[in-house]
């Protein structure tokens, strides 16, 4: 079956330093891939998405490549904020039309 | 423009009793997608619903749950003869077509505390 892996957290990092978090997949079809996150005691946000191999998601400063020759999915930022600390999973959406989750990286930004 | 809302945000109930979980999709939106988030874990798939219609329930429990999309009114989560286990937050998803590259919008969640 369809499956997600994402480097394990919490990842901890300065404001203003560069983030990278890692995410895998497999899957049978040709899935869509979304990065959603999570701040607490709150529901998932969509922070980006790409529905094709070499497509690029982008949004706020965030951005992520589908990489069909790797299966990957790695999210990246430039300069983070302390207002990005939160949770952040990777998911895969594919025939079925539900999606499949990482189990998700903590994200914190210290000033 | 409402997003997807859930009531309660928090719910407790003792071992033994029923809980009742609703969630109001977006406006326009017909797919509705329950999952199960554990503590300090990913979201898990429980159940897809479109109105009147279960579509995939590979994900719920074969025993004590139950969820349903009426033709009015909100999806309905349903878990019977609650346990321990069944601690959890709840989150709601939908979507306006049954499209893969179609993002979910989702929920603040139903965090369900057994006691």
């Amino acid at each position: 079956g369809d499956s997600v892996t994402q480097m394990e957290g919490p990842v901890t990092l300065s404001e203003e330093a560069f983030l990278t978090i890692n995410c895998t997949y497999t899957a049978t079809g040709y899935p869509s891939l979304f990065w959603y996150v999570q701040y607490p005691g709150e529901g998932l946000q969509l922070l980006l998405k790409a529905t094709k191999a070499d497509d690029k998601g982008s949004n706020k400063g965030f951005e992520a490549t589908y990489r069909k020759e790797t299966t990957s999915f790695h999210l990246e930022k430039g300069s983070v904020q302390v207002s990005d600390s939160a949770v952040y999973f990777c998911a895969l959406s594919d025939a079925g039309n539900m999606l499949t989750f990482g189990g998700g990286t903590r994200l914190m930004v210290k000033p | 423009n409402a997003g997807v809302m859930q009531n309660p945000r928090h719910l407790v109930r003792r071992r033994g009793q029923e809980a009742r979980l609703r969630c109001s999709p977006m406006k326009g939106h017909s797919h509705v997608y329950w999952y199960r988030q554990l503590p300090e874990e990913g979201l898990k798939f429980m159940v897809y619903l479109q109105k009147e219609n279960i579509i995939d329930e590979s994900g719920m429990p074969k025993e004590r749950f139950s969820a349903e999309f009426p033709k009015e009114g909100p999806s309905i989560l349903r878990i019977q003869q609650v346990v321990r286990g069944d601690s959890a937050a709840y989150f709601c998803a939908s979507s306006p077509m049954a499209v893969s590259n179609q993002p979910q919008h989702f929920g603040d969640g139903t965090r369900l505390s057994i006691l």
